[in-house]
């Protein structure tokens, strides 16, 4: 089934505390994404990546980390996470070429910093 | 700045209602403009749409774009409690380097 993974769904963690959010898609799609989602705010890019070793900044990458080592994979990672850190983050996959533009999202992960 | 904004925030209608929802744009070098519904869990793909003037449809949803006026919008007829949710409207440009862009979304609330 083609889909797009993400891990853990939620999370309580403390200030500080480093942590990594895993995003995994099994459609050989070039371009990943992450996204997070806040009351009032809709949804904001934090980060993507066009392609393995591409990756660039979104809206508001302050305080985030991305790599994308494979094509499947695209981690996020908080070295120092932060209370304004607390949100839903969704973590999504689309093909490049073929103009076939529809984004597939993950279930999310909701994070909460203490 | 390139921006996606839609109308209205929020909507409560009755069930059987017809609703329309509005998303306009300024994006530089437009390519396609997307519509998801989102309601618990991740936002589901509903239409893309890349010319003028061709409506889209799904079911009780259709959707045309105005590329002149620079907008869109989606409607939904004969609602059912089911459509309930955030309708998100997304602006992809011609130039893949750069980002996708959200709107804040409509909170469609559909009563019984």
């Amino acid at each position: 089934e083609a889909q797009v993974t993400q891990n853990p769904r939620y999370l309580i963690t403390v200030t500080g505390k480093k942590l990594t959010v895993t995003c995994s898609q099994n459609m050989n799609h070039e371009y990943m994404s992450w996204y997070r989602q806040d009351p009032g705010l809709g949804l904001r890019q934090i980060y993507y990546s066009m392609n393995v070793e591409v990756t660039d900044k979104g809206d508001v990458p302050e305080g985030y980390k991305v790599s994308r080592k494979e094509k499947r994979n695209f981690p996020l990672i908080l070295e120092s996470p932060s209370p304004n850190q607390t949100s839903l983050y969704f973590c999504a996959s689309s093909y490049l070429a073929g103009g076939l533009n529809e984004q597939f999202f993950g279930p999310g992960t909701r994070l909460t910093v203490l | 700045e390139d921006k996606v904004v839609q109308s209205p925030l929020s909507l409560v209608v009755h069930e059987g209602d017809t609703v329309t929802l509005n998303c306009s744009y300024e994006v530089t070098n437009f390519r396609s403009l997307l519509w998801y519904k989102q309601e618990k869990k991740a936002p589901t793909f509903l239409f893309m749409l890349t010319s003028s003037g061709i409506e889209k449809k799904s079911g009780r949803l259709s959707s045309i774009l105005d590329k002149k006026e620079l907008f869109s919008i989606l409607n939904i007829t004969a609602t059912q409690t089911g459509d309930s949710a955030v309708y998100l409207c997304a602006v992809e440009p011609m130039n893949r380097d750069d980002k996708i862009i959200f709107g804040k979304g409509t909170r469609l609330h559909i009563l019984p």
